[in-house]
């Protein structure tokens, strides 16, 4: 398997534009996570999925930010409006189980919004 | 409240030597703790996941202690190498609805020759 991919790996937009960040978890693995990573405030869980279902999204900041789930291998967090301070790393993350079993982490997308 | 306290915050060790790290933590009702490598520009990766009854678990050069009682965890670094250089993050995880994680800032750690 290649692992968690996400994309893009990058992303520079302006204030105001729509973000779309995608990521296609490990085949088989039933837990999806969504991370934001900044140096002020370090590793945040955003949201998590389990079968497809959104369980908790206590930690997406506000209803700017939204994420999908439509099937196994696919998931969006979208950002409408950006603002210069969603600017960070986001990581995908998808597991076999939630509490024994160990994230598989993707390579991330950087998003800075001018 | 709920926190995961890492120290340091950053520590700088010559290769071949030998290094802990901190995490003390405050979540209730505790389920498990992980301990993640993250290098520059990297995911993070798992290194241990321990739960309440576990007291020492390895990987490789890496081995993290638990003490449930203190609420506190170490993560030993043997013979470190150039390599080591990352952050690592201690998360530890609670048993309420949802399962909650509660993230440590990280300890930076670079290893020189």
């Amino acid at each position: 398997d290649a692992g968690v991919i996400q994309s893009p790996r990058h992303e520079v937009t302006e204030m105001g534009q729509e973000v779309t960040l995608r990521c296609k978890p490990i085949s088989g693995h039933d837990y999806l996570f969504w991370y934001r990573q900044t140096m002020m405030r370090g590793l945040e869980l955003l949201i998590y999925f389990n079968n497809n279902v959104p369980i908790d999204d206590s930690g997406m900041p506000e209803d700017r930010f939204s994420a999908k789930m439509p099937n196994a291998s696919f998931s969006t967090l979208k950002i409408q409006p950006s603002e210069p301070r969603d600017s960070a790393v986001y990581f995908c993350a998808s597991s076999l189980a939630l509490r024994r079993n160990e994230q598989f982490f993707g390579p991330g997308t950087r998003l800075t919004v001018l | 409240k709920n926190q995961v306290e890492q120290s340091p915050q950053s520590l700088i060790i010559l290769e071949g030597k030998n290094c802990t790290l901190q995490c003390n933590y405050t979540v209730s009702p505790f389920s498990n703790l992980r301990w993640y490598k993250q290098d520059t520009g990297r995911g993070p990766v798992s290194l241990t996941i321990m739960t309440f009854s576990e007291n020492t678990k390895s990987n490789g050069r890496y081995t993290a202690t638990l003490d449930a009682d203190t609420k506190q965890s170490s993560l030993h670094i043997t013979a470190s190498q150039l390599s080591d250089s990352a952050s690592y993050i201690c998360v530890v995880s609670a048993t309420n609805t949802g399962n909650q994680f509660y993230f440590g800032t990280g300890t930076s750690l670079t290893v020189i020759p």
